[in-house]
C-alpha cells in the first residue's frame, strides 16, 4: 500500500531563517505531487506541483520553492522565512496517468510552522 | 483559472438533521468535484468526488449533486451524527494541469448533540 510521510511535524523559526521541509512517498510510482498551505481557519492552497523529477510549477509567486530531486521527493524551500509563511503545510501526491489531475489526492500528516 | 467559492463558511446543525455545503465554480472545462473532510489536527481525506457525467452521487448518508449549466455542486449530509463534525473542502477541476483542482475555502461543520 501507499504510504506518505512529512518532516518534521512541528517547526519554530525565526523571521529570515532557512527551512527545508521534506515529503516522501513509498509503494507508487511517478505520482503527481503537490506542496499546500493552510493559514489558520483557511483553506488550502496550493503552492507547487510536479508530474515528474525536476518538473515544478508554481502558482504562488513568493519566497518558497520546491524541488524534486528523486521520483517520490519532494522538497520545500525558503532562503529567508517571512512570517506570513506560518501556516499548516501539506504535501500530497496522486496517481499520475498522463499527467491527469481528476483523481483522488492523498494527503501527508502536514508540518505545522511557525515563524516568529 | 478556476476560482471556487463555496458557502457557508461554518455551520451548525441539530444531530440527526440534514446539512447542506454548496459551491460555485468558474471555469466551464472543470469536469472533476471532489469533497474532502479535515477533522481537527487531521489531513484532508476524500470522501466522496462526482465527474461531469452525472448530475448526483450517493453514498450512504453522504450524496453530491452537480449542476453544470450552472457551475454549482452542493455535499448533502443527511442524518447527521457527531462525528460528521470536521472541516468540509470542495474543489473543482479538470483532465490537466491547465485546469488542475482547485480548492475552495472549507466549511466549518459543528453537530449540537
Amino acid at each position: 500500500s501507499q504510504t506518505i510521510h512529512q518532516w518534521p511535524a512541528t517547526l519554530v523559526q525565526p523571521v529570515g531563517s532557512p527551512l527545508s521541509l521534506e515529503c516522501t512517498v513509498e509503494g507508487t510510482s511517478n505520482p503527481n505531487l503537490y506542496w499546500y498551505r493552510q493559514a489558520a481557519g483557511r483553506g488550502l492552497q496550493l503552492l507547487f506541483y510536479s508530474v515528474g523529477i525536476g518538473q515544478i510549477s508554481s502558482e504562488v509567486p513568493q519566497n518558497l520553492s520546491a524541488s524534486r530531486p528523486q521520483d517520490r521527493q519532494f522538497i520545500l524551500s525558503s532562503k529567508k522565512l517571512l512570517l506570513s509563511d506560518s501556516g499548516f503545510y501539506l504535501c500530497a501526491w496522486s496517481e499520475n496517468a498522463g499527467g491527469r489531475w481528476d483523481y483522488e489526492q492523498y494527503f501527508g500528516p502536514g508540518t505545522r510552522l511557525t515563524v516568529t | 483559472g478556476e476560482n471556487v467559492e463555496q458557502h457557508p463558511s461554518t455551520l451548525s446543525v441539530q444531530e440527526g438533521d440534514s446539512a447542506v455545503i454548496k459551491c460555485t465554480y468558474s471555469d466551464s472545462a472543470s469536469n472533476y468535484f471532489p469533497w474532502y473532510k479535515q477533522e481537527l489536527g487531521k489531513r484532508p481525506q476524500l470522501i466522496i468526488d462526482i465527474r461531469s457525467n452525472v448530475g448526483e452521487k450517493k453514498d450512504q448518508r453522504i450524496a453530491v449533486t452537480l449542476n453544470k449549466t450552472a457551475k454549482h455542486f452542493s455535499l448533502h449530509i443527511t442524518e447527521t451524527q457527531p462525528e460528521d463534525s470536521a472541516v468540509y473542502f470542495c474543489a473543482a477541476g479538470g483532465y490537466s494541469s491547465a485546469s488542475k483542482i482547485i480548492f475552495g475555502s472549507g466549511t466549518r461543520l459543528s453537530i449540537r448533540p
